[in-house]
């Protein structure tokens, strides 16, 4: 059972590059999410999609895209790296954010480094 | 302003010990607390999920409490393992209006244990 699947694991990019983050989750769950984490910063949501063809803004959008073409699938975009944008990126999904019995389940994270 | 707060930031504890973390929360209205164990370098795990009318959870060697009165959250550990060594984070799902909901994440707390 893979669960949340995420890659690359690691990613250096230049200032002004573009890149996908990949996320991939085989538990049939509508909801899917970006969080990025950063030292002494608690997780902050990027974009949030609750299935397939809606997705959603969070807390800190700007400089990232999504989509959700699949159920299974939800790629994070970054169209102009910005050093700013050096953090680890995790890959959440549930069945429903809202449900008393539905935990986030969560990717192992890609780490990016902008220079 | 919604915030959860936790304490200590860190903690070092001999194999074998019993500790408790807190979580100290400003979230209305308030759905849910859960905790979250994350291991260096993955994602985080859930661990428990509380709604307002539980007062204890458990999962094995771990026991959460929650207080909705006084907005405040425990997760003790009992004989603790290296394996323990970790984040313990403490998020807080909100209800707002329409179908989901929010989640505030705590900043963690570090655990270390030391043989």
């Amino acid at each position: 059972n893979a669960g949340v699947t995420q890659t690359p694991k690691f990613q250096v990019l230049k200032t002004g590059q573009s890149m996908t983050l990949q996320c991939a989750q085989d538990m049939n769950h509508e909801y899917m999410s970006w969080y990025r984490q950063d030292p002494g910063m608690g997780l902050r949501l990027i974009h949030y999609s609750v299935g397939a063809g809606i997705t959603d803004q969070g807390e800190v959008p700007n400089g990232y895209n999504v989509s959700r073409s699949t159920t299974e699938d939800f790629p994070l975009r970054l169209l102009s790296a910005a050093p700013s944008q050096t953090s680890v990126y995790f890959c959440a999904s549930s069945y429903l954010q809202g449900a008393l019995d539905s935990p986030l389940h969560f990717g192992n994270g890609t780490r990016l480094t902008v220079t | 302003k919604n915030q959860v707060e936790q304490s200590p930031q860190s903690l070092i504890i001999l194999e074998g010990k019993n500790c408790t973390l807190q979580c100290n929360y400003t979230v209305s209205p308030f759905s849910n607390l859960r905790w979250y164990k994350q291991d260096t370098g993955r994602g985080p795990v859930s661990l428990t999920i509380m709604t307002f009318s539980e007062n204890t959870k458990s999962n094995g060697r771990y026991t959460a409490t929650l207080d909705a009165d006084t907005k405040q959250s425990s997760l003790h550990i009992t004989a603790s393992q290296l394996s323990d060594s970790a984040s313990y984070i403490c998020v807080v799902s909100a209800i707002y209006g329409g179908s989901q909901g929010n989640l505030i994440f705590g900043k963690g707390t570090k655990l270390s244990v030391k043989p």
